[in-house]
């Protein structure tokens, strides 16, 4: 079946541009979290939802930074007036459910590089 | 979140046996243990994950210590698709997944 996807595959912005980034969930996951991963790292949490609520934004780097899920399925994450210390990897991955039991399944990522 | 602790990079050869460890002795009762492996220029994948028991799936066996404070991920026959960072990761209730460095896994042929 489909995985998630994103969208673009690949971004580049000049330096205090916006941008928006896409992401499809599995069809019917109801979680759906984002990640930011920098070259050489592990991905690190931004933020989290539960069907269309924010239920935790507390990686989000700056007020620049905002994600929304109006419908419950498919979301978008903004960076506004972009820095280069925003270009990176930008992961979402969703996940059926909540709870410590579940995985999640990752997208292809986003490469955002701000010049 | 419990932290992890793994090798920063092994090797195997190409069909044989890999066994990737990773320490977590502040585990809590509630934590499960995932393992994710990322491929090069890939978002992370999915191989397996487990609470007490050992676990079975068709990538890799999952060994957990009786006292769970550490673990083992068992790659049975490795192949040079099986080269990647693999991530021992615990989860709790609060969903997000936290990463480390993971181990870097390379595929002698």
């Amino acid at each position: 079946g489909a995985g998630v996807s994103q969208s673009p595959r690949y971004k580049v912005a000049k330096r205090g541009q916006d941008v928006a980034l896409r992401c499809d969930p599995i069809s019917g996951h109801v979680s759906l979290f984002w990640y930011q991963q920098a070259l050489g790292q592990g991905p690190e949490f931004l933020t989290y939802f539960q069907n269309e609520a924010q239920l935790d934004k507390s990686g989000l780097p700056s007020d620049r930074f905002f994600a929304e899920r109006p419908e419950g399925s498919v979301s978008t994450l903004k960076i506004q007036r972009t820095q280069q210390e925003d270009s990176a990897v930008y992961l979402c991955a969703s996940s059926f459910s909540g709870g410590a039991s579940y995985e999640q399944y990752f997208g292809p990522g986003t490469r955002l590089t701000v010049t | 979140d419990a932290k992890t602790t793994q090798p920063n990079s092994m090797e195997s050869n190409e069909e044989e046996p890999v066994h990737l460890p990773c320490n977590h002795s502040t585990i809590s009762g509630t934590d499960y243990i995932h393992w994710y492996r990322q491929l090069p220029s890939q978002g992370p994948e999915y191989v397996i994950h487990g609470l007490t028991s050992n676990v079975n799936n068709r990538m890799a066996s999952l060994a957990i210590a009786e006292d769970r404070k550490s673990s083992t991920l068992i790659l049975h026959r490795a192949t040079l698709r099986d080269a990647a960072v693999y991530y021992c990761i615990l989860k709790a209730g609060n969903e997000k997944l936290t990463f480390g460095t993971g181990t870097r896994l390379t595929i002698i042929p």
